[in-house]
């Protein structure tokens, strides 16, 4: 089952912050977040594993609560360069199930 | 390493033709993914498999077959296209089970069924 993100769509000014929320129905052991630009393929952001241990970009800051099956993406002091859509993904067996993505435009 | 590769790029069907989708990857990663991305709906997982030999399915297999014979080579098969199999495919693979590591992504393959 696609976990759920929110907002659909956010729209900055360079230099603003934002967040992007992700959570799913069942217990989960890790969250992924990936970020794609139009045209291209997804890129690995940051992985959140259960019991606290991260992996990934040191500029983006992600949180994960277990028990609420939640996971923020913390998109600071935004550059023009993080525009693009921004998928969540939790484990489905061996592979990930996505969420439908949030659109992130940012202007100068 | 060129890391994971598709082919074709672009692929023009009409309805009920069959074929092949390639996958490749060099970095000796087991697992690896199949995923259709459509307007508004995210990636959704078609086929994955562990390692050479042993497949599963997604939350969306039908229409499509998967096999993998080798660790570097995982191909998705539509067996009888249909317009509703118009999207765009990427491959993906890790290292470690998917849900643990980094997965890489191929550049796509824009599938129009007509």
């Amino acid at each position: 089952q696609q976990p759920v993100q929110s907002p659909q769509a956010v729209i900055l000014r360079e230099g603003e912050d934002a967040v992007i929320n992700c959570s799913s129905s069942k217990a989960l052991y890790s969250v992924h977040w990936y970020r794609q630009k139009h045209g291209e393929a997804p890129v690995f952001l940051m992985i959140l594993l259960k019991g606290g241990e991260q992996k990934g970009h040191e500029k983006i800051s992600a949180s994960f609560n277990e028990k609420k099956q939640q996971s923020s993406l913390y998109l600071t002091a935004s550059q023009l360069s993080y525009s693009g859509t921004y998928f969540c993904g939790t484990e489905e067996g061996y592979a990930l199930n996505f969420g439908k993505g949030t659109s992130l435009l940012v202007t100068p | 390493n060129a890391g994971v590769t598709q082919t074709p790029k672009f692929q023009v069907l009409k309805t009920g033709q069959s074929m092949t989708l390639q996958c490749a990857q060099d970095m000796n990663h087991e697992y690896m993914s199949w995923y259709r991305q459509d307007p508004g709906m995210g990636l959704r997982l078609i086929h994955y498999s562990v390692g050479a030999g042993i497949t599963d399915q997604g939350e969306v297999p039908n229409g499509y077959n998967v096999s993998r014979s080798t660790t570097e080579d995982f191909p998705l098969r539509l067996l009888s296209a249909a317009p509703s199999q118009t999207s765009v495919y990427f491959c993906a693979s890790s290292y470690q089970s998917g849900h643990t590591d980094t997965q890489y992504f191929g550049p796509g393959t824009r599938l129009t069924v007509l």
